[in-house]
């Protein structure tokens, strides 16, 4: 298994330019979620998923879109991307979240600065 | 508001010897308390995760202690390695989907 893959790595945009941050997951965890980590501050959740077709928002989630077609895939969309958006973005899966129990599986992060 | 706070922000320790992190929080209800560690430039990864009724959980040379009623929780790292330093992250959930962060202890272990 790969587990949680995020792509890319790392990426730079200009103030007003739009993008999509992949995730995927090869465990068939139902659970998806994605998170911002600013230095100082604890993770926090900007979008939710706990199935195909169904989403919720977390925290912070202005500025950003998310959709989930296929259990494997959540994408997450920046819309019109803004200095305070420069971060480090991860995205997390588990089988079963509704108990929060479940051990969530992170992947490897994805650097974003935007100018 | 949730909080989890942390503490020290930092430490820096010789490789062999101990030490313990510190998590106080306010989250309620409360279902559960886990501890990650995250490499720099990684991931956070799960150590473990303690109920309402555990008091302690070990993973190898990590152990974590909860105390539910003063809402408090520690990590003791036994016989320090290189390999330990790392950000270590405490999280606790609600009992729903949501789960509340702590900023993390950031600790360098030094040979």
């Amino acid at each position: 298994n790969a587990g949680v893959t995020q792509t890319p790595k790392f990426q730079v945009l200009k103030t007003g330019q739009s993008m999509t941050l992949q995730c995927a997951q090869d465990m068939n965890h139902e659970y998806m979620s994605w998170y911002r980590q600013d230095p100082g501050m604890g993770l926090r959740l900007i979008h939710y998923s706990v199935g195909a077709g169904i989403t919720d928002q977390g925290e912070v989630p202005n500025g950003y879109n998310v959709s989930r077609s296929t259990t494997e895939d959540f994408p997450l969309r920046l819309l019109s991307a803004a200095p305070s958006q420069t971060s480090v973005y991860f995205c997390a899966s588990s089988l079963d979240n509704s108990q929060g129990t479940d051990t969530q599986y992170f992947g490897p992060g994805t650097r974003l600065t935007v100018l | 508001k949730n909080q989890v706070e942390q503490s020290p922000q930092s430490l820096i320790i010789l490789e062999g010897k101990n030490c313990t992190l510190q998590c106080n929080y306010t989250v309620s209800p409360f279902s559960n308390l886990r501890w990650y560690k995250q490499d720099t430039g990684r991931g956070p990864v799960s150590l473990t995760i303690m109920t309402f009724s555990e008091n302690t959980k070990s993973n190898g040379r990590y152990t974590a202690t909860l105390d539910a009623d003063t809402k408090q929780s520690s990590l003791h790292i036994t016989a320090s390695q290189l390999s330990d330093s790392a950000s270590y992250i405490c999280v606790v959930s609600g009992g729903d989907y949501k789960l509340s962060f702590g900023a993390g202890t950031t600790v360098t272990v030094r040979a």
